[in-house]
């Protein structure tokens, strides 16, 4: 069976400081990959997504940046945070076009 | 650009009721569309979809209308139960091998026992 693992599930880091959030997939191949973002209390706004290795698509204008170097692996980074950068980020996965996404359990971040 | 909207931030029903929560969407290249339920601190999980050559499915408890003439998707909730208790997106696709997910405002569902 396919599963999404994303870590940390918590974080608390200065302004300033890098980001870096890891997403893997198992059991699937060739999957579509997303990072989404949502503030608190508000809905899922779409960051980045990719459809394979080295293709990212970006939906906003944003102190993050995108990469996927491995078929299954998605990151999510910042070279420097923004206290805007705070939210639950929340990576998901679909197989093809007629399919439901699949996401992980977030990653709650706060920037101090 | 086109996005998926809801109507109602919020809505409260007394337990035992049916609730329908329902969800407008502009972009008419969509063909398959989803209803997640996302619990406090979890990520959204699936509940029923129901592709653009269907006008209704149902599952377990939960049927979701589709009205592409309006472009108008609905899910409704039979007997609903504290554990309904949660926020609903809906969520479309666009057609194609690139296609990405895009996701609806939310709405609150609340169950008053």
């Amino acid at each position: 069976s396919q599963t999404i693992h994303q870590w940390p599930a918590t974080l608390v880091q200065p302004v300033g400081s890098p980001l870096s959030l890891e997403c893997t997939v198992e059991g699937t191949s060739n999957p579509n990959l997303y990072w989404y973002r949502q503030a608190a209390g508000r809905g899922l706004q779409l960051l980045f997504y990719s459809v394979g290795i080295g293709q990212i698509s970006s939906e906003v204008p944003q102190n993050l940046s995108a990469s996927r170097p491995q078929d299954r692996q998605f990151i999510l980074s910042s070279k420097k945070l923004l206290l805007s950068d705070s939210g639950f980020y929340l990576c998901a996965w679909t197989g093809g076009t007629d399919t439901e996404a699949f996401f992980g359990q977030g990653t709650r971040l706060t920037v101090v | 650009g086109e996005s998926v909207g809801l109507h109602l931030p919020t809505l409260s029903v007394q337990e035992g009721d049916n609730s329908i929560i329902n969800c407008a969407y502009s972009n008419s290249a969509s063909d398959y569309f989803i209803w997640y339920k996302q619990e406090s601190g979890k990520g959204p999980q699936f509940i029923i979809d129901i592709r653009s050559n269907m006008d209704k499915r149902q599952g377990q408890r939960v049927t979701v209308l589709l009205n592409k003439t309006v472009k108008h998707l609905s899910l409704q909730i039979a007997a609903t139960q504290p554990g309904d208790s949660a926020v609903y997106f809906c969520a479309e696709k666009t057609i194609g091998a690139n296609s990405k997910l895009t996701f609806g405002k939310g709405i609150t569902l609340s169950v008053r026992p």
